[in-house]
């Protein structure tokens, strides 16, 4: 049953850069797979951030910033969310997501904004 | 943009019945594929169902198969979840949200509501 390990939690300081990280279980290959970003703000649903499968083959959520993006690990099978000049608004739970068979999604991220 | 709002969230006691309903303005949502996911306290997001857009073909997560049901009334633009045997565990926050297909497949979702809470307490 493949599985998507994300750190609890992570912190960085405004202005500063975030690489939060989604593994897959070693089952599973991280290049057979589209990885979706989403953002849970406090108090609001979820929202879309962005997709990534290969630097050709990725897109953005509609409104979100370019500051947002993904890549992949290969050594890690992870993939990779990046968030660059942190603001305080950026302070919110992060999940990936993929699809093996049905929707599968990672544990979730809470990041802090210092 | 499509709206969504959800409704028919409340408190029910282990083993009742709720169905909730995701409604969508500003769009047409018969060309997409719909889903609900769930957000229990203190823990992920979870995702429960998906509905082609035609209605033909339904999916579930194996923690409720078997027990919920997936609808939608295109005619009205409304998804539902009928929810059956309900248990503590089913305790969360239920969103809907947009798939970028008719099919249920390597989409986002996006958007989503704002969310229903469903309480199972005794």
């Amino acid at each position: 049953q493949p599985v998507l390990t994300q750190p609890p939690s992570s912190s960085a300081s405004v202005g500063d850069s975030a690489r939060l990280t989604c593994a897959l279980s070693s089952d599973i290959n991280v290049f057979n797979y589209k990885i979706f970003w989403y953002q849970q703000r406090p108090g609001s649903p979820p929202r879309y951030l962005l997709y990534y499968n290969s630097d050709s083959d990725k897109g953005q959520g509609s409104g979100v910033p370019s500051r947002f993006s993904g890549s992949k690990d290969a050594s890690a099978n992870a993939g990779i969310l990046l968030i660059s000049g942190l603001q305080s608004e950026d302070e919110a739970d992060y999940y990936c997501m993929i699809w093996p068979s049905n929707v599968l999604f990672g544990g979730g991220t809470k990041l802090t904004v210092l | 943009e499509v709206q969504l709002l959800e409704s028919g969230g409340g408190l029910v006691q282990p083993g009742g019945s709720l169905r909730l309903s995701c409604a969508a303005s500003r769009y047409m949502i018969n060309n997409y594929a719909m889903t609900w996911v769930r957000r229990a306290p203190g823990k992920g997001l979870e995702w429960v169902s998906s509905i082609s857009g035609s209605g033909d073909n339904t999916y579930y997560a194996d923690s409720v198969w078997g027990r919920w049901t997936i609808s939608r009334d295109n005619s009205r633009n409304i998804v539902f979840l009928q929810m059956n045997s309900l248990g503590l565990e089913d305790t969360a926050v239920y969103y809907c949200a947009k798939g970028e297909t008719a099919t249920f497949g390597v989409t986002s979702f996006d958007p989503w509501g704002q969310g229903t809470l469903v309480t199972v307490s005794s």
